[in-house]
């Protein structure tokens, strides 16, 4: 199983809302990533767990929360988002971290009305 | 500061042509150097992987190189089909800290 699997596809929200995005993987990786991409821009890495520690934390907003409860799943949790943060959210999962190759998920097209 | 920059942003070539997309990175201590596909409102499939310390990779009708003296990757397509159409990225990781930074891609169409 080579797969990486990301829910739900797509998520419109108000920006009041709180949502959730899930990421699952079993290939026994150890890195898990999330990504975000603006249309016509490539990926921009948000975080990074590594033995589900959280090792990478670009400067993102407090309105995104992430979290990684074992070692298979990933979550980002949303809350009080803007217009501006609308975009397509990838999660991605390597071996180790960023030393191998990385699998990327289909991502979850996000909506912020 | 560290960038990654792929020229040209588009390419449009006859279906059998060998082709290259290129890519280049300013700070030559990179970790790795990763090539990608996406294909317009998807994720993104992996497609090479090239250690600091190998000169090349090989997947099928796929090469990869890395040069990190000069700063430049080029990844090569042999006999190109119309299935080869989409967006190619390639991405630096700077440290095992895994700090990843991506070029901007090369928009591939392969006209039949």
């Amino acid at each position: 199983d080579t797969e990486v699997t990301q829910t739900p596809k797509h998520l419109v929200m108000g920006m009041t809302n709180k949502k959730s995005l899930k990421c699952e993987q079993h290939m026994g990786h150890r890195a898990m990533y999330w990504y975000k991409q603006k249309a016509k821009k490539p990926p921009e890495l948000m975080f990074v767990y590594s033995y589900e520690k959280l090792s990478i934390n670009e400067s993102v907003p407090s309105r995104f929360s992430p979290e990684c409860p074992n070692s298979s799943l990933l979550n980002l949790h949303l809350h009080a988002l803007q217009p501006e943060d609308s975009a397509l959210y990838l999660c991605a999962s390597s071996q180790r971290a960023a030393q191998e190759t990385q699998y990327f998920g289909p991502g979850t097209r996000l909506l912020v009305l | 500061k560290q960038e990654v920059t792929q020229i040209p942003a588009a390419l449009s070539v006859p279906e059998g042509e060998n082709l290259v997309l290129n890519c280049s990175f300013t700070d030559s201590a990179i970790y790795n150097l990763q090539w990608f596909r996406q294909d317009p409102g998807k994720g993104l499939t992996s497609l090479l992987l090239i250690q600091s310390s190998q000169r090349e990779q090989t997947s099928g009708r796929l090469n990869a190189s890395l040069d990190k003296s000069s700063g430049r990757s080029t990844l090569y397509i042999a006999a190109s089909q119309p299935g080869d159409s989409a967006t190619y990225l390639c991405a630096g990781t700077y440290s095992s800290a895994s700090k990843i930074i991506f070029g901007s891609g090369t928009r591939l169409s392969i006209r039949p």
